[in-house]
């Protein structure tokens, strides 16, 4: 089975500060990684993921991700925040064989404060 | 529109009823997702469509929920008497079969029971 849990229900962050959303995962098979993100009254959108390759991803908004394998952990990261980042984040896995089904944390719920 | 949809966006009902929700899915992706987000939750699987037929059911809570998907495209998730418990943001989401695993959600269907 796996599970993904992430810490944090809520980060509130002063805009421009740097934020770290945290995500660890468990499973016994190989999975790949995802964050998705929800603004207030959107639906989810993938954020950035892990395949393969290299085990930094960035998104196209600044934000980036390291798949840590011995840690099992897969923190999103952003130096420098903005105020449109506020949004709900899942860490979600996907077994690496078989159905592309998502499994995914409890989100955390990011505040950026003016 | 390109995204997925769900209808209807809000359903209040009462304790027993039956209710029927709606996703339509992107054009051309043949895998069909439904999810449960409870309040303070994050997303849990409840059934996998593969074209017409049900992959993966293995997240469907009770006999009381079902769901269909008779033309490969629209589908339908069923609930049967209607419990409080219900109660939550039903999610659709498609994807290309065997694609990179990314998931297009749509925004949710809001059930309520009274």
């Amino acid at each position: 089975a796996q599970s993904v849990t992430q810490l944090d229900s809520q980060v509130p962050v002063f805009e421009e500060a740097p934020v770290e959303l945290r995500c660890n995962y468990s499973s016994s098979v190989s999975v790949y990684l995802f964050w998705y993100v929800q603004y207030p009254n959107q639906g989810l959108q993938l954020l950035l993921k892990y395949l393969s390759g290299s085990t930094l991803v960035e998104s196209i908004n600044g934000f980036e991700a390291e798949f840590n394998k011995s840690q099992t952990s897969f923190h999103l990261r952003k130096p420098s925040v903005h105020i449109s980042d506020t949004a709900e984040y899942f860490c979600a896995v996907r077994l690496q064989t078989g159905a592309n089904n998502l499994f995914f944390g409890t989100g955390t719920r990011l505040t950026v404060i003016p | 529109g390109a995204g997925v949809s769900q209808t209807p966006s809000n359903k209040v009902t009462e304790k027993g009823k039956y209710v029927e929700l709606r996703c339509d899915p992107i054009s051309g992706h043949t895998a069909l997702y439904w999810y449960r987000q409870s309040l303070g939750q994050g997303p849990e699987f409840l059934i996998y469509f593969q074209g017409t037929g049900a992959a993966d059911d293995s997240g469907l809570p009770n006999d009381r929920f079902f769901a269909v998907r008779p033309e490969g495209s629209v589908s339908t998730l069923k609930i049967q008497r209607t419990e409080r418990g219900d109660s939550a943001v039903y999610l659709c989401a498609s994807s290309i079969l065997g694609g990179n695993g990314e998931l297009f959600f749509g925004e949710g269907s809001r059930l309520t029971v009274l």
